[in-house]
């Protein structure tokens, strides 16, 4: 069973610049949440993907923009990045019809904006 | 909406020593409940969940947590900590039947102090 990976783990950017971070999900899984982890703090829910489509939203601007691909990876793209962007980005899979809420987390991608 | 509260923001305990990391929940619906643990540089990993039945639900390493819903309260116990425990530890809610949206505490840092 192949977990759920993300790339690129580390990465450094400068205000206004635009960022993609990449996941793939567990084998099996269709469903993918991003969540943001700033430095001390739990991880916000950003956006959650179901079957290509987004299927909820936390409380992040438009510039925080996501895709679902058929095969279930998926993106996050980020513009006009901001200082405050900076933080870990972790990427979670899961099943929908399992209806437990046990998400499964890659190991995320640490955003560095300078 | 459901939020989470983490109290204590850093424990530290002697080896071998007992703890409680402390959680509370607020919700207007049925929910369910889970604890995280987050190693220094890693994803977060599933411990444990309370969904039905039970309410003092275990862990495979030998932590517990007791549903508590007169208190809206889910701490997280350990008889006998060891140094391998040292990590940061994050509850989290998902109104049951819901769509995934998990809301996370702030997160409990547990030092084990040889």
């Amino acid at each position: 069973e192949t977990g759920v990976t993300q790339s690129p783990t580390h990465l450094i950017k400068t205000r206004g610049q635009q960022v993609t971070l990449r996941c793939s999900s567990q084998s099996g899984h269709n469903t993918v949440s991003w969540y943001q982890q700033a430095l001390g703090q739990g991880p916000q829910f950003i956006f959650q993907y179901y079957r290509e489509e987004e299927n909820g939203r936390g409380n992040f601007p438009p510039r925080f923009s996501g895709l679902q691909f058929p095969n279930y990876s998926s993106e996050l793209n980020v513009n006009a990045l901001e200082l405050d962007d900076s933080a870990l980005y972790l990427c979670a899979s899961s099943l929908a019809q399992a209806n437990t809420g046990e998400l499964f987390f890659g190991e995320g991608s640490r955003l560095t904006v300078l | 909406a459901q939020s989470v509260t983490q109290l204590d923001s850093q424990v530290p305990v002697f080896e071998e020593a007992p703890v409680e990391l402390r959680c509370n929940y607020s919700s207007s619906v049925s929910v369910y409940l889970f604890w995280y643990v987050q190693y220094p540089n890693q994803g977060l990993q599933l411990l444990l969940k309370y969904l039905s039945g039970s309410t003092l639900v275990e862990s495979i390493n030998g932590f517990e947590a007791e549903f508590n819903k007169s208190q809206t309260s889910f701490h997280l116990r350990k008889p006998s900590v060891h140094i391998s425990d040292t990590a940061e530890y994050f509850c989290a809610v998902i109104r049951s039947g819901g769509y995934q949206k998990v809301t996370f505490g702030t997160g409990t840092k547990l030092q084990v102090i040889p």
